[in-house]
């Protein structure tokens, strides 16, 4: 019963180095989310996707670049880190909530710090 | 821009002690989501409240939602140790483009003291 599980679960950047992290969900979700949790902030929203073969900005996008090729996958590339990018990142999923009484679950985050 | 503002953000309180925490949002939503997060860990579903004056009870946790004050409230009864974590309310509202997305508040802290 994997759910959704994020790859890689720890990862420690150099300035400027670029990194891929990885979403996947088996529950056949439409939608897919990436949140950034940095201390008193919340969860904020970066890229979330409706569907496959479609991806949307959120509140905070700089910086980042989004892919979902395949409806089960959702991908978060960092194409120059920086060191304001050191976060908890969480992905998330869920069907369309409208008209269900379903919710989003989340992976269980990556801690990304760069130095 | 939705924003949705919890209150208070940190709360300390006594075990068997009563406390009731808010949420607010600013725009039209008639769906929300509390969710509890310990320590290091993910996000864990609590409630979804899908309608106006929707009420949700779990062991010692009541969530509310007045969808006309734009308001939800999450009570905590004769509280224990182990509710101690921080949590979060998520708004889910409507896009120009249609599409759904999930806006949470900046969440509340809880520590439950013996």
């Amino acid at each position: 019963n994997a759910g959704v599980t994020q790859t890689p679960k720890f990862r420690v950047l150099k300035t400027g180095q670029s990194m891929t992290l990885l979403c996947a969900q088996d529950m056949n979700h439409e939608y897919m989310y990436w949140y950034r949790q940095d201390p008193g902030m919340g969860l904020r929203l970066i890229h979330y996707s409706v569907g496959e073969g479609t991806t949307a900005k959120g509140e905070v996008p700089d910086g980042y670049n989004v892919s979902r090729l395949k409806k089960q996958n959702f991908l978060l590339g960092l194409e120059s880190a920086a060191p304001s990018q050191t976060s908890v990142y969480f992905c998330a999923s869920s069907p369309l909530m409208r008209g269900t009484n379903t919710e989003a679950f989340f992976g269980q985050g990556t801690r990304l710090t760069v130095v | 821009e939705l924003k949705v503002e919890q209150n208070p953000l940190f709360l300390s309180m006594q075990e068997g002690k009563n406390y009731t925490i808010y949420c607010n949002y600013s725009t039209t939503s008639d769906r929300l989501y509390w969710y509890r997060q310990d320590p290091g860990k993910s996000l864990e579903s609590l409630f979804v409240l899908l309608s106006n004056g929707a009420v949700k009870q779990e062991g010692r946790l009541m969530a509310s939602l007045d969808t006309k004050a734009r308001l939800s409230t999450l009570h905590i009864t004769a509280a224990v140790h182990d509710l101690s974590a921080t949590y979060f309310c998520a708004v889910d509202i409507i896009t120009q483009g249609g599409s759904e997305k999930l806006v949470f508040g900046k969440g509340m802290k809880l520590t439950v003291n013996p």
